[in-house]
C-alpha cells in the first residue's frame, strides 16, 4: 500500500531533550516536507526537500531540523525543543509534475506535547 | 499578507444541501496551484480537488467542485449534495511558483452536515 509513515503518532517530552520524528514513503516521491497544525493556523509548513541532499526552509524553521540522506526518509529533527512546540505534526511527499498537479500524500499526523 | 484566506471558522449544512465553502488566495506568480483538503475528525488529510492557474475549466471530482475565479483570487470549494460523512475540517491550499516547493494553507473550514 502506498503511504507515508510517521513515528511517533504521540509523544510527550520535556522542554530540552532532543527528540526525532521519522517520515517514510514507499511511493519514489521526489518531494517531502514537513507541517505543523495549530489550532487557528491551518498547517504551516516547516521544511522541504525537492530531492535527496536538497532541503530548504519553509514558513517556520525555527527550532527544527531536518536531513535527506535517502529518497524514501525525511526525519524532524527537534534539537531542544520548547513548549511552543507543542502541536500536530505532518510529513507529506509527492511527485514532482511538470503540470503542476503534485497531489501531496500526507502521513497520519505525530502529535506531540512538550512540557 | 496571508497567501490562503478561509473566512468562515465554521458552518452548518442540512443533509443533501448543496454548500460552498470560500477561499481567497494572494500571489503574484503567473503559476501555481490550488488544492483542498479534507480533514475528518480521525485527523487525516484527504486530498479532493486541484486547479492549475492555467486551466481553463473548472475542477470536478464526484460531488466536488470548484468554483475558479482567477480575477477575483478565489476558489471555492463546492460540495453537493452533503452527506453526514462530509462533516469535517477543510482546508484551502496553494503551490506557488514553478519550482513546486512551497505550499500554503488557510485556516481550515469546519464543516458540520446535519440530518
Amino acid at each position: 500500500e502506498a503511504q507515508v509513515t510517521q513515528n511517533p503518532r504521540y509523544l510527550i517530552t520535556v522542554t530540552g531533550k532532543k527528540l526525532t520524528v521519522t517520515c517514510s514513503q514507499n511511493m519514489n516521491h521526489e518531494y517531502m516536507s514537513w507541517y505543523r497544525q495549530d489550532p487557528g493556523l491551518g498547517l504551516r509548513q516547516i521544511y522541504y526537500s525537492m530531492n535527496v541532499e536538497v532541503t530548504d526552509k519553509g514558513d517556520v524553521p525555527e527550532g527544527y531540523k531536518v536531513s535527506r540522506k535517502e529518497k524514501r526518509n525525511f526525519p524532524l529533527i527537534l534539537e531542544s525543543p520548547s513548549p511552543n512546540q507543542t502541536s500536530l505534526y505532518f510529513c507529506a511527499s509527492s511527485q514532482i509534475r511538470g503540470t503542476g498537479a503534485n497531489v501531496l500524500t500526507f502521513g497520519a499526523g505525530s502529535r506531540l506535547t512538550v512540557l | 499578507a496571508q497567501k490562503i484566506t478561509q473566512t468562515q471558522p465554521g458552518m452548518f449544512v442540512q443533509e443533501k444541501e448543496a454548500v460552498t465553502l470560500d477561499c481567497t488566495y494572494d500571489t503574484s506568480d503567473p503559476s501555481y496551484g490550488l488544492f483542498w483538503y479534507k480533514q475528518p475528525s480521525s485527523g487525516e488529510m484527504i486530498f479532493l480537488i486541484y486547479q492549475g492557474s492555467y486551466d481553463q475549466q473548472n475542477a470536478t471530482e464526484g460531488r466536488y467542485s470548484l468554483n475558479f475565479q482567477k480575477a477575483r483570487k478565489s476558489a471555492n470549494l463546492v460540495i453537493s449534495a452533503s452527506q453526514l460523512g462530509d462533516s469535517a475540517m477543510y482546508f484551502c491550499a496553494m503551490r506557488e511558483g514553478y519550482n513546486f516547493n512551497k505550499f500554503y494553507f488557510g485556516s481550515g473550514t469546519k464543516l458540520n452536515v446535519k440530518p
